[in-house]
C-alpha cells in the first residue's frame, strides 16, 4: 500500500517570494502523482500530475513540480507567489492500474502574507 | 463539459438521525465515482467507490454505506448518524484510463 507525506502542515510566505511545498510518497510499484489545491470551503481542484515521461510537470496557477523516483518525492513549486495562492494544498499518489484510488497527505496550509 | 454536483453544501443533524448526500456527474458517462471524508488535520479519506451501476467498494468499516442507482448518481446514506460522522464530505469522479478525480464542492455535516 502506498502512502504520502506532506512534511510541513503550515508554510506561510511573503507576497512574490517563492515557495516549495515538500510532499514524500512511498509504494512498491510504479505510481501517478498529484497536486491538488483547496480554497475554503470548497472542493479540490486539480494543479498538475505525474503520468510519465518529463520529471517536470508545469500545471495551472505558474505552479510546477518536479518527480524525483530515487528520493521518492514530488515537491511543488512556485516562483512568485500571490495573496491569492492561500490555500491548503493537498499531495496524492495512485498506483498503476489501482483505479485511480488516491491517497491523500494531510495537506499542506499555504498563507501567503503582504 | 463535465460537471459534478453535490448537494447540500451544509447540513445540520441531530445524532440518531438518518443521512442522505447525493452527487451527480454531467456530461459524461460510464465514470468512476468517490466518496471521500475530510477530517480537520487528516487529510482526505477514501470511503467508497465505484466502477459502475450497483457496484460498490468500501475503504473502511463504518457507519455509512454507499449506492450508484444510476449510471452518473452516486448517494452517500446511514441509518442513525454518530457524533464521529460530523466532517466534510466530497464526491469525485474521474473518467477510465489516464484521468484524474475531478471533486465536488463538498457538504459540510455536522453531527449534533
Amino acid at each position: 500500500a502506498q502512502s504520502v507525506t506532506q512534511l510541513d502542515s503550515q508554510v506561510p510566505v511573503f507576497e512574490e517570494a517563492p515557495v516549495e511545498l515538500r510532499c514524500n510518497y512511498s509504494s512498491s510499484v510504479s505510481v501517478y502523482l498529484f497536486w491538488y489545491v483547496q480554497y475554503p470551503n470548497q472542493g479540490l481542484q486539480l494543479l498538475l500530475k505525474y503520468l510519465s515521461g518529463s520529471t517536470l510537470v508545469k500545471g495551472i496557477n505558474g505552479f510546477e513540480a518536479e518527480f524525483n523516483k530515487s528520493q521518492t518525492s514530488f515537491h511543488l513549486r512556485k516562483p512568485s507567489v500571490h495573496i491569492s495562492d492561500t490555500a491548503e494544498y493537498f499531495c496524492a499518489v495512485s498506483d498503476l492500474g489501482s483505479n485511480y484510488k488516491l491517497t491523500f497527505g494531510k495537506g499542506t496550509l499555504l498563507t501567503v502574507n503582504p | 463539459s463535465q460537471t459534478i454536483h453535490q448537494w447540500p453544501a451544509t447540513l445540520v443533524q441531530p445524532v440518531g438521525s438518518p443521512l442522505s448526500l447525493e452527487c451527480t456527474v454531467e456530461g459524461t458517462s460510464n465514470p468512476n465515482l468517490y466518496w471521500y471524508r475530510q477530517a480537520a488535520g487528516r487529510g482526505l479519506q477514501l470511503l467508497f467507490y465505484s466502477v459502475g451501476i450497483g457496484q460498490i467498494s468500501s475503504e473502511v468499516p463504518q457507519n455509512l454505506s454507499a449506492s450508484r442507482p444510476q449510471d452518473r448518481q452516486f448517494i452517500l446514506s446511514s441509518k442513525k448518524l454518530l457524533l464521529s460522522d460530523s466532517g466534510f464530505y466530497l464526491c469525485a469522479w474521474s473518467g477510465q484510463g489516464n484521468s484524474p478525480l475531478h471533486f465536488g464542492n463538498g457538504t459540510r455535516l455536522t453531527v449534533t
